[in-house]
């Protein structure tokens, strides 16, 4: 059973440009959020998606949007990068039958230059 | 908004018990976890309570919950060097499946 999957591992990036970053999650799970981990931080909530509409927000930016494939899958897109966008994002999957626990991905590293 | 606090950092010898603690302000949260966290890598969760329970006991792991002083800790016995990592506490609230972080416990174990 195959857990919860990131794609790329590693991103450089530079200002201004534009950013997608994709999740699959655990088997049988079909809600999905996303959270940004500076250095040195804990995660910092993002968004989450459900019936491939997002369901709640945090305290981000337009610039961070979103999207859930029929499949389940998730993917991040971050536009006009910034410099403080460098971070690691992590994608968690929950069943919402059982939405007491969430499972984290590899998560994928952003260096914004 | 939530707000969930940690120690930064926590050293024990081998075999010693670690107890790493951690205080929430959101009186509403419903599960409370602890994730592990290992360099360069996502996070593990490694338990959860449910907010009306005191104690839960899974193998080397102990959680304790005090609901009215809002906090939280987990205890490791017998705490090995493969346990060094990063721990976070997080809360869930009343929001759906959203979860508040703590900054995290660096845990060094020392041979």
């Amino acid at each position: 059973d195959a857990g919860v999957t990131q794609s790329p591992t590693h991103l450089i990036k530079t200002r201004g440009q534009q950013v997608t970053l994709r999740c699959s999650p655990k088997s049988g799970h079909d809600t999905v959020s996303w959270y940004q981990q500076a250095l040195g931080q804990g995660p910092q909530f993002i968004f989450q998606y459900y019936e491939e509409e997002e369901r709640q927000r945090g305290n981000f930016p337009d610039r961070f949007s979103g999207h859930q494939f029929p499949n389940y899958s998730s993917e991040l897109n971050v536009n006009a990068l910034l410099l403080g966008d460098s971070a690691l994002y992590l994608c968690a999957s929950s069943s919402a039958r059982a939405q007491e626990t969430q499972y984290f991905g590899p998560g994928t590293r952003l260096l914004v230059l | 908004g939530e707000d969930v606090e940690q120690s930064l950092f926590l050293s024990v010898r081998e075999g010693d018990s670690s107890v790493i603690n951690c205080t929430y302000t959101d009186s509403s949260s419903t599960y409370l976890y602890w994730y592990k966290q290992e360099p360069g890598a996502g996070l593990q969760l490694l338990t959860y309570i449910f907010s009306n329970m005191d104690m839960k006991q899974d193998q080397r792991l102990t959680v304790l919950l005090n609901k009215k002083d809002k906090h939280l800790s987990l205890r490791i016995a017998d705490t090995q060097t493969g346990d060094s990592a990063i721990y976070f506490c997080a809360e869930r609230g009343s929001t759906l499946g959203r979860l508040y972080f703590g900054r995290g416990t660096q845990l060094t174990v020392w041979p």
